[in-house]
């Protein structure tokens, strides 16, 4: 089944304890992003990554990175979390970032930081 | 920069009521626009979609029209269901860079 998985799908953790959020995709996709979905706010965009070892900062890119080794994997690695990272985040794949390929969503992962 | 005003929920409906909710955006170029929808406890997925001025996005009863002149891609539906309550959000990509509008959320009653 075609599918953007992410791990773990709820974490409670405390300030300044490093954590990673992995994203995995089966379906060959070229472009990879992570998005934080907040009250009032919809969803802001991280980072992005148009393809293997090539990543791009979004419009919240502060307090996080990110990294492309593989086709496949996009983690989100907070090194030292806050507060105000609180969230539930969602990674997305799409086939490229030519302009009518829609983005598939994770189930997303909700990060509490206290 | 890039930009997406969507019409501010929540929207309350009765069963067969008709649907709109605006989407205007400000984008350079002209990229294609989306419409995602979340339900409860889920990550999004793709509504429709229109790639260029004047097509028609259309799926599940939904349509929507890429608008060029007045940069607007307004979702509509004609009888909403109770299983279309969920959220909705209008979106673009350019150059990479996602944007999205804040999202509208539906709840249809019985």
């Amino acid at each position: 089944e075609a599918q953007v998985t992410q791990n773990p799908r709820y974490l409670i953790t405390v300030t300044g304890k490093k954590l990673t959020v992995t994203c995995s995709q089966n379906m060959n996709h070229e472009y990879m992003s992570w998005y934080r979905q907040d009250p009032g706010l919809g969803l802001r965009q991280i980072y992005y990554s148009m393809n293997v070892e090539v990543t791009d900062k979004g419009d919240v890119p502060e307090g996080y990175k990110v990294s492309r080794k593989e086709k496949r994997n996009f983690p989100l690695i907070l090194e030292s979390p806050s507060p105000n990272q609180t969230s539930l985040y969602f990674c997305a794949s799409s086939l490229s970032t030519v302009r009518s390929y829609e983005q598939y969503f994770g189930p997303g992962t909700r990060l509490t930081v206290t | 920069g890039d930009s997406v005003t969507q019409m501010e929920g929540p929207v309350t409906l009765s069963e067969e009521a008709f649907l709109t909710i605006n989407c205007t955006y400000t984008a350079t170029g002209y990229p294609s626009l989306f419409w995602y929808v979340q339900y409860p406890g889920e990550g999004l997925q793709l509504l429709l979609k229109a790639t260029k001025a004047d097509d028609k996005g259309s799926n599940k009863g939904f349509e929507a029209t890429y608008r060029k002149e007045t940069t607007s891609f307004h979702l509509e539906k004609g009888s909403v269901q109770v299983s279309d309550s969920a959220v909705y959000f209008c979106a673009f990509t350019n150059a990479g860079k996602s944007t999205f509008g804040d999202g509208t959320t539906l709840t249809v009653k019985p």
